[in-house]
């Protein structure tokens, strides 16, 4: 079953805006990831985030993780039409990893 | 260049005969799992191996096998293929740790 629930499902930007995405999980976890996925393609891990962590920075990509919301945040600043992909979260607790259904953003130049 | 490869990308076959999706990784990952994607439902994991000789059922086994006699390559093996095993299948691998996963790219299978 899911573990990560991504919210929205689909978000439609401008190039230059910010993109935000949202994951929800139930249970427990060692650590959150985000993997991106251009279309029928295989899936990219772009950041991990540990559970005693509470924020972490990539290039444009910050990733926030609240254990007692059991919540987790994805910002994309100064989005671009390259950036144009499924997002997608996973939980891992101890090897067993979960990802959820996904955001679909949409960068338009 | 370090990888994960899936063969065939692309596949149709008729209900009921039999199929195996390769995947070999050249990372020497202890782990290796396979997913399907169906739309709506993100990845399911179907099986998972932590090693040599050691797999275990994910959450959607059914209508599958899979083996372990390498450690770089994990087939998975549809004995009797049916119509809702129709979708798009990757194989991931990690090292033990942080346990982040390395896709291959995909394999779209339809089954008749």
């Amino acid at each position: 079953s899911q573990q990560g629930e991504e919210d929205p499902q689909a978000l439609s930007i401008q190039e230059g805006e910010n993109a935000t995405m949202n994951c929800s999980y139930k249970t427990s976890i060692n650590n959150l990831q985000w993997y991106r996925q251009n279309s029928g393609r295989g899936l990219v891990h772009l950041i991990l985030i540990r559970s005693n962590e509470r924020e972490k920075h990539s290039g444009r990509l910050r990733v926030t993780l609240d254990t007692s919301k059991k919540s987790s945040s994805l910002l994309i600043t100064a989005s671009r039409a390259a950036d144009t992909a499924s997002y997608f979260c996973a939980t891992d607790a101890d090897n067993d990893m979960r990802f959820g259904a996904g955001t679909r953003l949409t960068v338009k130049p | 260049e370090a990888q994960v490869t899936q063969n065939p990308r692309y596949l149709i076959t008729v209900t009921g005969k039999k199929l195996t999706v390769t995947c070999s990784q050249n990372m020497n990952h202890e782990y290796m799992s396979w997913y399907r994607q169906d739309p709506g439902l993100g990845l399911r994991q179907i099986y998972y191996s932590m090693n040599v000789e050691v797999t275990d059922k994910g959450d959607v086994p059914e209508g599958y096998k899979v083996s372990r006699k390498e450690k770089r390559n994990f087939p998975l093996i549809l004995e009797s293929p049916s119509p809702n095993q129709t979708s798009l299948y990757f194989c991931a691998s990690s090292s033990r740790g942080e346990n982040i996963q390395y896709f291959g790219a995909g394999t779209r299978l339809s089954v008749l």
